[in-house]
């Protein structure tokens, strides 16, 4: 059983281009989550979805933000005009959602440097 | 809203002693679920154990248990036999049914040779 894949682990991009990212979660796993961590801090939560529904984002989520999960497989996170404040690990997360099955999956994270 | 505090920034001890991380959380469920999780320097999020808070049972997994105080809102872990390999931030984390996670601010904890 593969883990939470992302991609790209890195991305170096210059202010006012937008980026996007995507994560692969765990086969089978119905719920997924996006989060973001910068240096030294605990991860914070950006957005969820089960299967292809989002059913929650965080009021960090401004409107340059935007996340798809368009067949209930993969998720994709776009960052429009990219601000330098952007920069951080852009953490990606998977659970089965019932059960023991709360438990999340943390995939690698792709790390964002705005310039 | 909830909250999740660590209180240590940071601890230091010497390879197998033992060492407790504190948290302490605030919410107005009574359901839900309690985590420790540990980031070793440029790695993935690993979870290290879990606690539901319907159970007064402490979890335990091989050298990693808690002490889960409910009524106190306190959640701390103990490393029993700390090894090298033990060096990460620890982050504790709470959540409400199968949602989003809380997490502290962690605390960064070396061990010693």
């Amino acid at each position: 059983d593969t883990g939470v894949s992302q991609d790209p682990r890195h991305k170096i991009t210059k202010r006012g281009q937008n980026v996007t990212f995507r994560c692969d979660p765990i086969s089978e796993h119905n719920r997924l989550y996006w989060y973001r961590q910068t240096l030294g801090q605990g991860p914070e939560f950006l957005t969820y979805f089960q299967n292809e529904a989002q059913l929650e984002k965080s009021r960090l989520l401004s409107d340059r933000f935007s996340a798809e999960r368009p067949k209930g497989s993969f998720s994709t996170l776009e960052i429009q005009r990219t601000e330098q404040g952007d920069s951080a690990m852009y953490l990606c997360a998977s659970s089965l959602g019932r059960g023991r099955s709360y438990e999340q999956y943390f995939g690698p994270g792709t790390r964002l440097t705005v310039t | 809203a909830q909250t999740v505090t660590q209180s240590q920034p940071e601890m230091s001890v010497q390879e197998a002693e033992t060492v407790t991380l504190s948290c302490t959380y605030d919410t107005s469920e009574s359901n839900y679920y309690l985590f420790w999780y540990k980031q070793p320097p440029s790695r993935q999020m690993i979870l290290v154990i879990r606690q539901e808070a319907y159970k007064q049972q402490n979890a335990t997994e091989n050298r990693f248990s808690v002490n889960f105080q409910k009524a106190a809102k306190s959640f701390s872990l103990k490393i029993s036999d700390s090894q090298l390999g033990d060096t990460a931030m620890y982050f504790c984390a709470f959540m409400r049914g199968a949602q989003k996670l809380v997490f502290g601010q962690g605390t960064r904890l070396t061990i010693n040779p």
